[in-house]
């Protein structure tokens, strides 16, 4: 069935470090794909979308190219800030299960001054 | 802003004991969804559901209801808790129908702890 894998676990920086978070997925078809921000004792939120192939999706200086040929679509921000500190989730949206998104395991991510 | 409430915030259950968690949404969004959150596992799909008086199996349902009773209404029931149930549950709801209406508005979760 279609999946979604992030590699990192946790990810520590510093204020104004570049942040990747590196996320592949296996599906059939043309899925979209999102980031989903969580901050403690919150549900998570929608940050962006792409939707076809070299599409970028961007929010709050974040971005990710939808790259098909890699099926990647990995997650940057070029300068951190400390409030960036959260778990962060690649989605894919489902053709099956109502369409809901299928979601990887989540990159928490603590930035210190 | 799409709302989703949930309740309770938190649950202490016994084993074998019935607990239902609750969730409503104001978006008249059609499709509602119960997630459950583990540390490596992300989050997973129980239960969802396409409008009232619908529910649908999803990737790990085993031991859990659900119930649609009406558009705004979504509720989660484990009919004999076990210690495995123990976890953060989250609601969502969306409207599918493609673009940027394809996403999920998620509640802010129900701490469920089974002893």
């Amino acid at each position: 069935g279609d999946s979604v894998t992030q590699t990192e676990g946790q990810v520590a920086l510093s204020e104004e470090d570049f942040l990747t978070i590196h996320c592949n997925y296996s599906a059939s078809g043309y899925p979209a794909l999102f980031w989903y921000v969580q901050y403690p004792g919150e549900g998570p939120q929608f940050l962006f979308r792409a939707s076809r192939d070299k599409e970028k999706g961007s929010s709050r200086g974040f971005e990710a190219t939808y790259d098909k040929g890699t099926t990647s679509f990995h997650l940057r921000k070029a300068s951190v800030q400390e409030s960036d500190s959260a778990v962060y989730y690649c989605a894919l949206g489902s053709y099956q299960g109502g369409r809901a998104l299928i979601f990887g395991t989540g990159t928490t991510v603590s930035v210190s001054p | 802003e799409a709302a989703v409430t949930q309740s309770p915030r938190n649950k202490v259950a016994v084993t074998g004991g019935k607990v239902t968690l609750s969730c409503n949404q104001t978006n008249n969004h059609n499709n509602m969804y119960w997630y459950r959150q583990d540390t490596g596992h992300g989050l997973r799909l129980i239960h969802y559901s396409y409008g009232a008086g619908s529910t649908e199996k999803g990737d790990i349902p085993d031991g859990y209801k659900a119930s649609r009773p009406s558009q705004e209404n979504f509720s989660l029931i484990l009919e004999l808790a076990t210690p495995s149930q123990t976890s953060v549950y989250f609601c969502a709801s969306g409207d599918p129908t493609g673009g940027d209406n394809e996403r999920l508005f998620f509640g802010h979760g129900t701490k469920l702890s089974v002893l």
